[in-house]
Order: C-alpha cells, then structure tokens, then sequence
C-alpha cells in the first residue's frame, strides 16, 4: 500500500534559524513528488515536483531533495512569512498514462515566530 | 494566470440535505481530481475524471457523484448529507506535462 510518512508533525523556529523536513514514502514506482504549502482553510499551493533520486530544486528560502526512500524539505532563515503546513504527497507510477492521484502525508505545521 | 475555481466557497447544509460543488479548471487541463479534507486531517482522494470519463475512484461514498461536463467543469453532488461530510473539499486539475494546481477549496458544514 502507498505511504506517506511525513516528520516532524509540528516545528517551531525563530526567524533565521534553519532547519529540514522529512517526507518518507512508501509507493510502488515513483511517478512524482509533490511539495506543497497549505494556509489555514485554503487550497494546496504547488512547491515543487521532483521525479528522481538525486533531484533537486530550489525556490527562494526553500530547497527539496530526493532519495529512493524520501525527500527533504531546506528551509533557508525562514520568515514568519514561511508559517503554514507544508504537505508532501506521491504519485505512482502504475496509473496509466495520465497523472493519477496523489497521496499526502499528514503535513509539518511550521511555525516562525520573529 | 488563471487557476482552478470553486464555488461556493462556503456552503451550510443540514443533515439529510443535498449539496453540489462546482469545479473550472486551469483551461486546456484535461483531468480533474476531488479530494476531500477532514479536519486535521491530510487531503484524502475521492474521484478523478479525464477527458470527462472517470480515470479513477477513490473513497467515495455511495451517496456521493460526480461528472465532468463538455466545457470541462466538474460537479460533485453530495447527497443524504451526515454531519461527518462537514471538510474541505478541494478540487485539482492537471495535464500530462504539468503537476496538479488545486484551488481554493469549499468549506462544507453540515449542521
């Protein structure tokens, strides 16, 4: 069964200090993985897609990584602007030939208070 | 640029009641994915349609349908409304080169 192990559920950090998040994923053939940041009663805003271990990708404070067997999360002197859950979700491979659902892991709610 | 829209965006109900949700996606995106959010909860997949044909089938309850019209937008009809439907219900679209945009979502309460 795919799965997606996301840690540490909560992270508090002061501003500038930084730190990683952990997306371990369990999937029968990786077709993506999907980063994304989620406000409070709003959609998932699209981070990052990574397809293979070894890649990497870059967006401002932010920077995902990905193994065979999970992605990080960089976050570079995060702001108190960077606050919101950061979800990981993958997709596998074996659902034909148009992208397939994704799974989500549960999510780090990121805190950076000043 | 344009993204996906929902609407309403915030919709109450009463138990028993019937509800539908409305999906516009990204124009020239093909499929169309539903996911429903619990609180505190990761968004789990209820229904895909590609090319207005349903693609795939997730934890959707029997009470629950969903079709994708010839302009693309999708409808989710949820009927026979239980106080546990109450969650986000987001909306997503996507084509064969670009990775999945949701939209804003709607807020279901069932009182």
């Amino acid at each position: 069964e795919d799965q997606v192990t996301q840690s540490p559920e909560a992270l508090r950090l002061q501003e500038g200090e930084s730190s990683s998040l952990n997306c371990s994923y369990t999937v029968s053939g990786l077709r993506g993985l999907f980063w994304y940041r989620q406000d409070p009663g709003k959609g998932p805003e699209f981070l990052f897609t990574l397809y293979s271990a070894g890649e990497e990708k870059e967006k401002e404070r932010l920077k995902a990584t990905l193994t065979k067997k999970e992605s990080f999360l960089h976050i570079t002197a995060p702001k108190p602007e960077d606050s919101a859950t950061y979800l990981c979700a993958v997709q596998a491979a074996d659902r034909g030939s148009t992208l397939g659902r994704l799974y989500f892991g549960r999510g780090t709610q990121l805190t950076v208070w000043p | 640029a344009a993204g996906v829209i929902q609407s309403p965006r915030h919709l109450i109900k009463e138990k028993r009641e019937t509800a539908t949700l409305k999906c516009y996606p990204i124009p020239r995106h093909d499929t169309v994915y539903w996911y429903q959010q619990g609180p505190g909860q990761d968004p789990q997949f209820l229904i895909s349609f590609y090319e207005k044909m349903q693609s795939d089938k997730g934890s959707i309850p029997d009470r629950f349908s969903a079709q994708q019209f010839s302009d693309y937008h999708s409808e989710l009809n949820m009927s026979s409304l239980e106080l546990g439907d109450s969650a986000l219900y987001f909306c997503a679209s996507s084509t064969s080169n670009y990775g999945y945009t949701f939209g804003s979502g709607t807020r279901l309460t069932v009182v």
